[in-house]
């Protein structure tokens, strides 16, 4: 069993839904808890973090994290074109910047006009 | 706005050749990470390096070296190409500090073919 499942998709959702991604993990050592975008044929960029269990919501990006259930979850409201992309999960145990990330293998999102 | 930029783009080789890829950041960054990305695999770190001529395996080491001389450089070594390490290659750093905020930037990766 993989550490980290995230659904492949691909997701295909029309402008202006709401979008929920997800990830579940295995280890309950994990409490540091990213969110990457990558968009095709560039590298991930990090969209948002997140600390132990809790909400965090930056603009139309909403994340949060239930370490009760390992589970995960990124929201985006108002869903543009531009946010088609494949959106990667990541945590680690806390020793923030010096340890590697364990991440899901990502999820592809198209927003259609 | 931290930069990591990667020697090439796109890249390719033949089996058994000797291969490096290049990392380079300009931010005074402590840690330097390599992975690779495939797809129904997701990220897989091979290797990363706290401190100049330091370095320490990841996952899946098997195949590949790496060499820090510098700070602001970290190259991964394919000694002998396979075309079992076809794949897009990343590049990441982190500060180093243990703040919240440390987390890793991508440089935007190399796509190697091994025919």
């Amino acid at each position: 069993q993989k550490e980290v499942e995230q659904d492949p998709g691909p997701l295909s959702v029309p402008e202006g839904a709401i979008v929920s991604l997800n990830c579940t993990y295995s280890n309950s050592a994990f409490q540091y808890f990213m969110w990457y975008r990558q968009y095709s044929r560039k590298g991930p960029e990090l969209l948002m973090y997140t600390y132990s269990s809790g909400n965090k919501e930056d603009g139309r990006f909403t994340a949060q994290v239930d370490k009760s259930s390992k589970y995960i979850s990124l929201f985006i409201r108002d869903s543009q074109p531009s946010d088609s992309a494949t959106y990667l999960c990541a945590m680690s145990g806390g020793n923030f910047g010096n340890e590697k990330l364990t991440f899901g293998t990502g999820t592809r999102l198209t927003i259609i006009p | 706005d931290v930069k990591v930029t990667q020697s090439s783009r796109y890249l390719v080789k033949r089996t058994g050749e000797k291969v490096f890829l290049e990392c380079v950041q300009d931010m005074d960054h402590e840690n330097m990470f390599w992975y690779r990305q495939d797809p129904g695999l997701g990220l897989r770190l091979i290797y990363f390096s706290y401190d100049v001529k330091m370095k320490e395996k990841g996952d899946i080491p098997e195949g590949y070296s790496v060499s820090r001389e510098k700070k602001e450089r970290f190259s991964l070594i394919l000694e002998s190409a396979s075309t079992n390490q076809t794949s897009m290659y990343l590049c990441a750093t982190t500060a180093g500090t243990r703040q919240l905020t440390d987390t890793q930037y991508f440089g935007p990766g190399t796509r190697l073919t091994v025919l």
